[in-house]
């Protein structure tokens, strides 16, 4: 079956910093990518969908300057988190998809902002 | 905008139970999605819908969607501790941009 893969599972840092996700379609190629937070207990949060060469697409209430998202390829999606702060510390998870096709979901990263 | 219910919100049954999960839309379903998510995990996906009346079935698990394309059910036979976990159901929208997702169903399986 399709495989997605995360990268990296865990990042723990200081309060500031920036943290760059890499989400990899390893066997299709990917023309929408999503990213997604999910809190304890709660259901996966959309943040933006994105197309590989054009600018992503974010939900209400996202800030876009704040997370990051470049689709570079048909391959590969980043989400960067900027000037992290304990706030943003979630559990992300990308998916992808091609066409109709179902999404296809990487294993998530816990993100942790100390 | 389309919201998904699902129910139960949590579910705990004896393993080798029977079990059934309900997905409803505010408006007409243009693809449904099942998903299991373990804890701390990715999403594993299960089954899509499409068609009114459609069913699906994989191993032990079922999913139907109902003519009239709003809700979905989701059918567990002769549960076993491995299908404990969080099940989502997604639904696509007119344009098959984006998926949203329910709340999610935490089922949990006593052994």
């Amino acid at each position: 079956g399709a495989v997605v893969s995360q990268h990296p599972s865990r990042v723990i840092c200081k309060s500031g910093t920036s943290v760059k996700i890499e989400c990899r379609s390893l066997d299709f190629q990917a023309t929408t990518m999503f990213w997604y937070r999910q809190f304890p207990k709660k259901s996966l949060m959309l943040m933006a969908t994105s197309n590989e060469g054009s600018k992503a697409t974010y939900e209400q209430g996202v800030e876009k300057d704040k997370f990051l998202i470049n689709h570079a390829s048909l391959t590969l999606s980043t989400l960067t988190v900027t000037s992290a702060h304990p706030e943003d510390s979630s559990f992300y998870i990308c998916s992808a998809r091609t066409g109709f096709q179902p999404q296809h979901f990487g294993d998530g990263t816990r993100l942790s902002i100390l | 905008s389309q919201e998904l219910e699902q129910s139960p919100q949590s579910l705990i049954v004896q393993e080798g139970k029977n079990l059934t999960i309900n997905c409803t839309s505010s408006k007409t379903l243009y693809g449904l999605y099942w998903y299991k998510q373990k804890y701390g995990e990715g999403l594993i996906f299960l089954m899509m819908l499409q068609k009114g009346g459609e069913e699906k079935s994989h191993e032990k698990i079922t999913a139907k969607l109902d003519e009239k394309k709003q809700q979905s059910s989701l059918h567990i036979t002769a549960s076993q501790p491995s299908h404990a976990g969080i099940y989502l159901c997604g639904a696509d929208g007119k344009i098959h941009d984006k998926i949203i997702f329910g709340k999610g169903t935490r089922l949990h399986i006593l052994p």
